[in-house]
């Protein structure tokens, strides 16, 4: 079955230095996400992206933030300025349509864990 | 707004025993409604998703939920706990813009 990749699994920063964590979402999907979970916490919605562009985002999604599809391949996550209240389980996803709408599920990868120091 | 409870935070089963992880939902409109599980150092993995057709939904690994309306529930369940369901587990809902929406999450502990 297809899955969505995320690399690396593990990632350690400095506080104030850029990371990008890197998702290959399953090949046929149109709709792609990230979520993140702060250890102990609930998962949250970060953004939605669609066509190039960001669909939906959440008011955790600030400037701080951006995402990019670079090829037909690879969506990344950029953080420019990393905080210590970054560190976090980071999770790419993917869905055929949007909406994570019962026909149209996400799949998730296996998260990046990063840390900021 | 969509919203989720998950009403246990750790539920511990014996090995052979019944499973019930319990999810009350929040929502304004029909919702579309998910069981996702996490095991350790592993992605999110979709359990069963609730898609109107019929109230009892049956999933992977022997899985199922129920969908009820009048009791806004849909907690899930599986007759006979084996060693690997031991992990975390979402209830989900998804807002009315699609964004999924998680519950806090219950860890199950299966004994031998």
């Amino acid at each position: 079955e297809p899955e969505v990749t995320q690399t690396p699994s593990h990632q350690v920063t400095q506080m104030g230095q850029e990371v990008i964590l890197r998702c290959v979402p399953i090949s046929n999907h149109l709709y792609f996400y990230w979520y993140r979970q702060i250890l102990g916490q609930k998962v949250e919605f970060l953004v939605s992206f669609y066509n190039n562009e960001i669909s939906e985002k959440s008011e955790i999604f600030d400037d701080q933030f951006s995402v990019e599809r670079p090829d037909g391949s690879n969506f990344t996550l950029k953080i420019r300025s990393t905080k210590l209240e970054d560190s976090a389980m980071y999770f790419c996803a993917s869905s055929a349509r949007g909406g994570g709408f019962y026909n149209s599920p996400l799949h998730f990868g296996n998260g990046t864990r990063l840390t900021v120091t | 707004a969509q919203s989720v409870t998950q009403l246990d935070s750790h539920v511990s089963v014996s090995e052979g025993t019944p499973v019930l992880l319990r999810c009350n939902y929040s929502s304004s409109y029909s919702p579309s409604l998910f069981w996702y599980v996490q095991h350790p150092n592993k992605g999110l993995q979709l359990l069963l998703k609730y898609t109107s057709a019929a109230t009892l939904v049956k999933g992977i690994n022997g899985f199922e939920a129920e969908f009820k309306k009048s009791e806004t529930s849909f907690h899930l369940t599986k007759p006979s706990a084996h060693m690997s369901d031991a992990a975390e587990y979402f209830c989900v809902v998804t807002s009315n813009t699609g964004k999924l929406i998680f519950g806090q999450g219950t860890t199950l502990q299966v004994k031998p």
